[in-house]
């Protein structure tokens, strides 16, 4: 099981504000930076978040990440139809000799 | 624009050796900037992390697959791969290469990765007699 905790899911309406929580430990979120993932039924993920808070180029800024000690959260503001997919936060764990873990995954539907 | 693409066999038996290739274009392999990585997921599982390269060869793996994985990179042909002995059902799953930044700061780079940017689109790998 992961050492990275999210909720299994998450819903809401077209234009709404859904937060998506992930929660760790010191020898993770607390000591590294937390990445996000959006993973579309079916494709390969893609890096939504990176260092926290970065949106990579072409990520729309309705995506927004922030970290506050072990624990992390990514939120989608003015949800839309094609956000319909699972989320993964993922980090760098420094315990035994550093290993990169994901989240449990978080399924995001629009109602 | 840079692209992943892994190739290998979609069918392994159990107890043999798991072999993929992932053929990187539209950009150097040969950075120090970059990892470059191996990620599965099992039927209806998360992601799960295997291990990255740099270019220089350093790797790091899994704990839980660090005795079973080998990863190497051949920059001569622009590729890395991946290797996973002794597999079983449980190593049935969609693999993906992909490539992570990393973090570098007044010429120094830092082992944790910093995000996987470029996906390839996976390889299904089943593993059955």
């Amino acid at each position: 099981q992961s050492v990275l905790t999210q909720p299994p899911s998450a819903s809401g309406t077209p234009g709404q504000r859904v937060t998506i929580s992930c929660s760790g430990s010191i020898s993770n979120i607390g000591s590294n930076a937390v990445n996000w993932y959006q993973q579309l039924p079916g494709a390969a993920p893609k890096l939504l978040i990176y260092a926290n808070n970065q949106r990579p180029s072409g990520v729309p800024d309705r995506f927004s990440g922030s970290k506050s000690g072990t624990s992390a959260s990514l939120a989608i503001s003015g949800l839309q139809s094609e956000d319909e997919a699972e989320y993964y936060c993922a980090t760098w764990d420094d315990s035994l000799h550093g290993l990169y873990v994901f989240g449990t995954g978080t399924k995001v539907t629009v109602l | 624009q840079l692209q992943l693409q892994e190739s290998g066999p979609g069918l392994v038996k159990p107890s043999e050796t798991l072999s993929l290739t992932c053929t990187v274009s539209g950009g150097s392999i040969n950075s120090k900037f970059y990892y470059w990585v191996w990620v599965r997921q099992a039927p209806e599982k998360g992601l799960e992390w295997i291990g990255h390269i740099s270019s220089t060869g350093a790797t790091y793996s899994n704990p839980s697959l660090k005795s079973r994985v080998s990863i190497s990179v051949d920059t001569s042909e622009n590729q890395f791969s991946l290797k996973l002995s002794s597999v079983t059902a449980a190593d049935t799953a969609v693999y993906y290469c992909a490539r992570s930044r990393r973090f570098c700061s007044n010429g120094v780079c830092y082992i944790p990765p910093a995000g996987f940017d470029v996906w390839g689109q996976g390889t299904t790998v089943t593993v059955s007699s």
